[in-house]
């Protein structure tokens, strides 16, 4: 019982163009989201996050929205780079517990 | 300075071999995690310890023990290890049960039981 659903295995976007990233969960329990970026051979890294009392979240080129009525979350990264190529991981949280539950990725390619 | 480090990066052993894998972490957190990445790439956790107190125990077989012998250090050691073993390990941390949603990871621990 998959609870957190990342359907894109993968994502091919034009450097400078936006990149959308999806994320679909099915517990209503979770009240903070979490988007990971992975490099090959290395460990995940953390790049933004939001609470479910918020719709947006905004760092820099990083935004992740959140919409509470289709259990659904997306990350936007405006412009694309070609340094963002990695994996991104969705993750979410119980009432602070720090048992992330892990999405399976999406491998975001950004062609030159 | 590496955050959260971890040792052996690689690891390849038979089966029914004990093995052990090291992780450290620098960053003054109370938290440490174990995840095990298998092979379709699900992150999943297994351990969690703060203040080396066992506080997160998945379902996972009791041939798997971690040990923290303080709060910098958690340690997994795997007994008996069958094939379905083979999978990325990952060590992270984070400040306190409070703030602890965003882990730090680290690099990971490659084992291939053969």
């Amino acid at each position: 019982d998959q609870q957190v659903k990342q359907n894109s295995p993968s994502l091919s976007v034009q450097e400078g163009r936006i990149s959308i990233l999806n994320c679909d969960y099915t517990n209503s329990m979770f009240d903070y989201f979490l988007w990971y970026k992975k490099y090959p051979a290395e460990g995940p890294t953390f790049l933004i996050s939001i609470s479910s009392i918020k719709d947006k979240n905004e760092d820099g080129r990083f935004t992740v929205f959140l919409n509470k009525s289709a259990k659904h979350l997306s990350l936007h990264i405006v412009p694309s780079q070609p340094g963002d190529s990695a994996v991104y991981f969705c993750a979410a949280d119980t009432s602070n517990t720090g048992k992330l539950i892990f999405g399976q990725g999406t491998t975001l390619q950004v062609k030159p | 300075d590496t955050a959260v480090s971890q040792t052996p990066k690689y690891l390849v052993t038979q089966m029914g071999n004990d093995k052990s894998i090291k992780c450290e972490q620098n960053l003054g957190h109370d938290t440490m995690y174990w995840y095990k990445q298998d092979s379709k790439k699900f992150l999943k956790i297994m351990f969690s310890y703060n203040n080396k107190e066992l506080i997160i125990n998945e379902t996972v077989p009791n041939r798997f023990s971690p040990k923290s012998p303080d709060k910098a250090h958690l340690n997994l050691h795997i007994n008996s290890l069958e094939l379905g073993d083979s999978a990325v390990y990952f060590c992270a941390s984070s400040p306190a049960i409070a703030d602890s949603y965003e882990q730090y990871f680290g690099p990971g621990t490659r084992l291939t039981v053969t």
